[in-house]
C-alpha cells in the first residue's frame, strides 16, 4: 500500500522569503501523480501544483515549484516570495495512474505560518 | 458554475441519530469523491462515483455509512446511528479527468459533531 509522509507539522517563513515543505512517499508503482493542496482556514482545499511521475521536469506554477526526486521518492514544495495569503495547511497527495483507482492518499499536512 | 457545494456546512447531532449530507459537484464533472478529515490529519478516502456508479469503497465506510449519486448528479452521504467517532469534516470533491486535465475540485466540507 502507498503511504505519504509529511514530517514537518509546522513551518514558519518571513514574508517575501522562500520556504520549502517536505513530502516523501512510498510506492512500488512507477507511474503516478503527485499533488500539493492548500487548505486555508476557510477549509476549502485548493490545488497548488501537480506532477506526473513520468516527467523529469519539475512542475512550476508562478511562485510555487516542486523538487521531484523519483528515485528518492521525495516531492518537496518551494514557495518563493511568501505572502500572507500563503498561510494555510499544505497537504501532499499521491494518486496511482495505473491501478485503476482515482483515490488520493494524503499526508498529515504541514501548517505554514507567514510572519509579517 | 460556482464550484462544488456541500450542505449543510455544520451539523450537530446526538449520538444514535441519522444524518445525511449533500454534495453538488461541478456540473460537467463525471467523478465524485467523499473523504473524511479529522483534526490534525489529512483527508481519508471513503468512496467515489463515476457518474451514478459507486466504483470504490474504503474499509472506513462501515455498514452504517451509505452513499448514493442518483442520475450521476448530486450525491448524498448518510450516516446511521452516529457515534462520537464519526465527528469529523466530510469533504466532497469532483473531477473530470481527460488527457492533461486531472485533479480534484473540493467543496468546503460539512463539519459533523456528534454529542
Amino acid at each position: 500500500a502507498q503511504t505519504v509522509t509529511q514530517s514537518q507539522p509546522e513551518m514558519s517563513v518571513q514574508e517575501a522569503e522562500t520556504v520549502t515543505l517536505s513530502c516523501t512517499y512510498d510506492t512500488s508503482e512507477s507511474d503516478y501523480y503527485l499533488f500539493w493542496y492548500k487548505q486555508p482556514p476557510s477549509r476549502q482545499m485548493i490545488l497548488v501544483i501537480r506532477q506526473e511521475a513520468y516527467k523529469q521536469q519539475n512542475a512550476t506554477e508562478n511562485r510555487f515549484s516542486v523538487n521531484f526526486q523519483k528515485a528518492a521518492k521525495s516531492f518537496s514544495l518551494k514557495i518563493s516570495d511568501s505572502q500572507l495569503g500563503d498561510a494555510a495547511m499544505y497537504f501532499c497527495a499521491y494518486r496511482s495512474r495505473t491501478s485503476g483507482t482515482y483515490k488520493y492518499i494524503f499526508g498529515t499536512g504541514t501548517r505554514l505560518k507567514v510572519l509579517a | 458554475d460556482t464550484g462544488v457545494s456541500q450542505d449543510p456546512r455544520h451539523k450537530i447531532t446526538k449520538r444514535g441519530q441519522n444524518v445525511t449530507f449533500r454534495c453538488d459537484p461541478i456540473s460537467e464533472h463525471n467523478r465524485l469523491y467523499w473523504y473524511r478529515q479529522t483534526l490534525g490529519q489529512g483527508p481519508e478516502f471513503l468512496t467515489y462515483f463515476q457518474n451514478e456508479a459507486q466504483l470504490e469503497k474504503s474499509r472506513l465506510l462501515s455498514d452504517r455509512f451509505s452513499a448514493e449519486r442518483p442520475k450521476g448528479s448530486f450525491s448524498t452521504l448518510e450516516i446511521q446511528r452516529t457515534e462520537q467517532g464519526d465527528s469529523a469534516m466530510y469533504l466532497c470533491a469532483s473531477s473530470l479527468e481527460t488527457g492533461r486535465n486531472y485533479g480534484y475540485t473540493f467543496g468546503s466540507g460539512t463539519r459533523l459533531t456528534v454529542v
